[in-house]
């Protein structure tokens, strides 16, 4: 079966860079989540899309921006990096029937270390 | 706020034997939550979720979770645990919004 797809997997960049994360959901989920987990810590939801419009808002900086485009792909876009942006980045979709309780599911993740 | 608390950062256990990693949960409603586990270098996999219905809910790779209203509680149990299940487990909770809040993780060991 077709999952969450990320690219790229790693990412290095340097501090006052920016960068560009990709993610393609599920066939037919019609719902995309990014979340941000730092060394040792529990995933931190940063901003979701549901049918291409921004859904819910979570702790995502200012200097990040995000779309779901009309294939429903969505892409994080990230300005001014600094040290601390370093993290592994989760895109996950949910939909295709399963409603508002169903189950996200995650892609592999972008490793993206700033140096 | 919802939230979710996972008091364990570790668990260890020897092959075969039951396992149960622990879950609790505050929530205004009903609470709506899930399980999922972290293999290194990999993205988290859905293993079940509560919404409503029965306390004790099945999930993949033979794991279960019981649900107690009361202990406001959602823990992972196995009956008998494999080397292969020691990853990272996390608790969730899913809030107002679409998304998820997880708890801080359990390291699940199980030793050979």
């Amino acid at each position: 079966a077709a999952g969450v797809i990320q690219s790229p997997r790693h990412l290095i960049k340097e501090k006052r860079e920016t960068a560009t994360l990709k993610c393609y959901p599920i066939p037919r989920h019609d719902t995309v989540y990014w979340y941000q987990q730092g060394p040792g810590q529990d995933p931190q939801f940063l901003i979701s899309f549901y049918e291409k419009m921004q859904s819910d808002k979570g702790s995502i900086p200012d200097r990040f921006s995000a779309q779901q485009f009309s294939d429903y792909h969505s892409e994080l876009n990230m300005s001014s990096l600094e040290l601390g942006d370093s993290a592994l980045y989760f895109c996950a979709s949910s939909g295709g029937g399963t409603g508002w309780d169903g189950e996200q599911y995650f892609g592999p993740g972008t490793r993206l270390t700033v140096t | 706020a919802q939230s979710v608390a996972q008091p364990e950062d570790q668990v260890n256990v020897a092959e075969g034997n039951p396992l149960t990693v622990k879950c609790t949960y505050s929530v205004s409603g009903n609470p709506y939550l899930f399980w999922y586990v972290q293999y290194p270098n990999r993205g988290l996999q859905f293993l079940l979720k509560y919404i409503t219905g029965d306390n004790l809910v099945k999930g993949s790779y033979g794991f279960e979770a019981e649900f107690n209203k009361s202990q406001t509680s959602f823990h992972l149990k196995k009956p008998s645990a494999l080397v292969s299940d020691s990853a990272l487990y996390f608790c969730a909770v899913r809030d107002g919004r679409r998304a998820l809040t997880f708890g801080s993780g359990t390291r699940l060991q199980v030793q050979p």
